[in-house]
Order: C-alpha cells, then sequence, then structure tokens
C-alpha cells in the first residue's frame, strides 16, 4: 500500500502563510490526495483535495508536484483557529476495494 | 442538513467482550467508512460500506465486522476485545464511494477496554 509522511509539527505565527509537506513516493497513479484536520476531541475536517493539478479552496491550497510524490498543503494566513493535527491521506480502488491512508500527521501551533 | 452522529460517545469494555458501535451518515450520504484512532496516532482504515455491502478493508483481523442497513446508517462490531482495541472509533460518510470524494466524519466513540 501507499504511505505518506509528514513532520511530525511545525510552528508558525499568526497572520503569516504556513507550508505543510507530505511525502508519498509510492502514490499509485490513481490515488487522490486529501487534506483532513482534527481539532482535539473532534473528529476530521476536510480540507482540500486533488489528483494531479493544484487546487484552491476557501481554506487553503493544494500544490502537487509534477511527479505527484509530494504535496505541500497551504494555508495563507495562519490563524489561532488553525491549529490543529494535519492529516495527508491517499484514496484509492485496488482489486480488494476501496483503501483509504493516513499519514500520521503534523501538529501545527500557531503562535499569537 | 444534519451532520454525522454516532453513539455511545464513551464506552468501557473488558477484555473478551464484544462491542457495538453505531453511526448515522449525513443525509443525503450512501457510503460509510469506519476508522480506527488510537491515541496519538492517525486514523486506521477499517473498512467501508455501500449499498449494504462492504467494498473496502483496511489490515484488521475477522472479529472486526460491520453492517449498513437501508437507511445508510452502519454499526461497527468488535468480538473478544483487546487490550490494544482502546481507542477513539470514528465514522465517516460520503455521497458517493468515489477515491476523489470528500467525506464527514462523526465526533467519534471513545472505547475503552479493561
Amino acid at each position: 500500500d501507499a504511505k505518506t509522511t509528514q513532520p511530525n509539527s511545525m510552528e508558525s505565527n499568526e497572520e503569516e502563510p504556513v507550508h505543510l509537506p507530505c511525502n508519498h513516493s509510492t502514490i499509485s497513479g490513481t490515488d487522490y490526495i486529501h487534506w483532513y484536520r482534527q481539532l482535539p476531541s473532534q473528529g476530521p475536517e476536510y480540507v482540500i483535495h486533488g489528483l494531479t493539478s493544484n487546487v484552491n479552496n476557501r481554506m487553503a491550497s493544494l500544490a502537487i508536484a509534477e511527479d505527484r510524490k509530494s504535496s505541500t498543503l497551504i494555508l495563507h494566513r495562519a490563524t489561532l483557529r488553525d491549529a490543529a493535527v494535519y492529516y495527508c491521506i491517499l484514496r484509492d480502488v485496488d482489486t480488494g476495494g476501496f483503501k483509504t491512508i493516513f499519514g500520521a500527521g503534523t501538529r501545527l501551533f500557531v503562535k499569537a | 442538513e444534519t451532520g454525522v452522529t454516532q453513539s455511545p460517545t464513551h464506552l468501557i469494555k473488558t477484555r473478551g467482550q464484544q462491542v457495538t458501535l453505531r453511526c448515522s451518515s449525513q443525509s443525503g450520504h450512501n457510503t460509510v467508512s469506519w476508522y480506527q484512532q488510537a491515541l496519538g496516532q492517525g486514523p486506521q482504515f477499517i473498512f467501508q460500506y455501500y449499498r449494504e455491502e462492504e467494498n473496502g478493508r483496511g489490515n484488521f483481523p475477522p472479529r472486526f465486522s460491520g453492517l449498513q442497513f437501508p437507511n445508510y446508517s452502519s454499526e461497527l462490531n468488535v468480538n473478544a476485545l483487546e487490550l490494544d482495541d482502546s481507542a477513539l472509533y470514528l465514522c465517516a460518510s460520503s455521497s458517493r464511494p468515489w477515491r476523489g470524494e470528500t467525506q464527514s466524519f462523526g465526533p467519534g466513540t471513545r472505547l475503552r477496554v479493561l
């Protein structure tokens, strides 16, 4: 199965951009890349996803490397509410059925 | 729009017992996935249900089983509980079983096995 690797933690100042990296060197051609975040005592919350092209939404941007072996979640202006664990996830279907692979997550600390 | 709900919120069982966790999917969603999240770790995919059938499974033994009902709600059953089964169990629903589909997660059920 494909696997994702993320830094354990990162720190940012409020109002500054944050770039959260994810390595997925064994990604298959059909894996979608998803990012979710999880606040304490809550279930994960959707942030953004993509397949090959860079993606933007109101929460963030997703930059996907040309070879798709890595991606970066970009929060354009971090706020205190963005402090959470961010998960890089691969979702695919193979002969065994549907698969979802979560990384270990990056804990983002935001300083005021 | 009603979000994903799970019951119970907390549960304590002893080793060897059986447990059933329940999930109501978000309105309009027909696909349900279950995840196990040990303390301090990322969620691990257990399985996914669509049209009342399992259509994907992670590396979990057969004592982890599930059901999906015609109203798209779901149950996770775990037999012969082990201490390592202590975890937060998350349910997530989506509008179709597609790799590019987003999921809505419930708040989870915290299971403690003594």
